[in-house]
């Protein structure tokens, strides 16, 4: 099984500051990874797929990156209500997989 | 709208079994994949189970292969989750999600269920 490994695992940031979060594969995906936002008590939301595709509806502050087995998603410039946390997933090959997460919490 | 609503969750104890119902509507649900996901109290994202559009092929987490079972009734646009044998670790929000064109585009609000004696 392929295993996703996230860090940080929780990061604090101020409003308007650059945030990367990594998410390493345990064998090559190639480019088959997904990023989610998860808010306290609401269900995760879609925002990259294919590694670096943007979802529709979802702000070009976020972007994706990578393929292979290192992966980034990159918030340009944090906004309020981007304090969540994230998750990537691989969709490469069954059994699918989770990345631990990484809470960005407000600094 | 396009919505997915689960249900069946509640309280049972060691050894029981359940099943959950998720309830697809506002989309074709015999076009798509569909997921259970499930989440622990305070903790990450589990992937569990996949079936495809079509109900011909089926893939488990290897944490419930062997005590979980996915099916799909596509003219009632139900997907469902067996749960057997269950466990104090199997304590979770339980949720069904669609697969879209490249990833899980829609997901229910969760049902959750609790496993304790």
């Amino acid at each position: 099984a392929i295993q996703l490994t996230q860090s940080p695992s929780s990061l604090s940031a101020s409003v308007g500051d650059r945030v990367s979060i990594t998410c390493r594969a345990s064998q090559g995906i190639s480019s088959a990874l997904a990023w989610y936002q998860q808010k306290p008590g609401k269900t995760p939301k879609l925002l990259i797929y294919d590694a670096s595709s943007l979802e529709t509806g979802v702000p070009s502050r976020f972007s994706g990156s990578g393929s292979g087995t290192d992966f980034t998603l990159t918030i340009s410039s944090l906004q309020p209500e981007d304090f969540a946390t994230y998750y990537c997933q691989q969709f490469k090959s069954y059994p699918l997989s989770f990345g631990g997460g990484t809470k960005v919490e407000i600094k | 709208q396009v919505q997915l609503v689960e249900s069946g969750g509640g309280v049972f104890q060691p050894g029981e079994s359940l099943r959950l119902s998720c309830a697809a509507s506002g989309f074709s649900f015999s076009d798509y994949a569909m997921h259970w996901v499930r989440q622990a109290p305070g903790m990450g994202l589990e992937w569990l189970a996949f079936i495809r559009y079509d109900g011909s092929y089926i893939s488990y987490a290897d944490s419930v292969t062997g005590r979980f079972t996915i099916s799909r009734d596509n003219s009632k646009s139900t997907l469902s989750l067996q749960m057997n044998s269950l466990r104090a670790d199997d304590t979770a929000l339980y949720y069904c999600a669609r697969f879209g064109p490249y990833a899980f585009d829609v997901w229910g609000q969760g049902t959750m269920v609790t496993v304790s004696s």
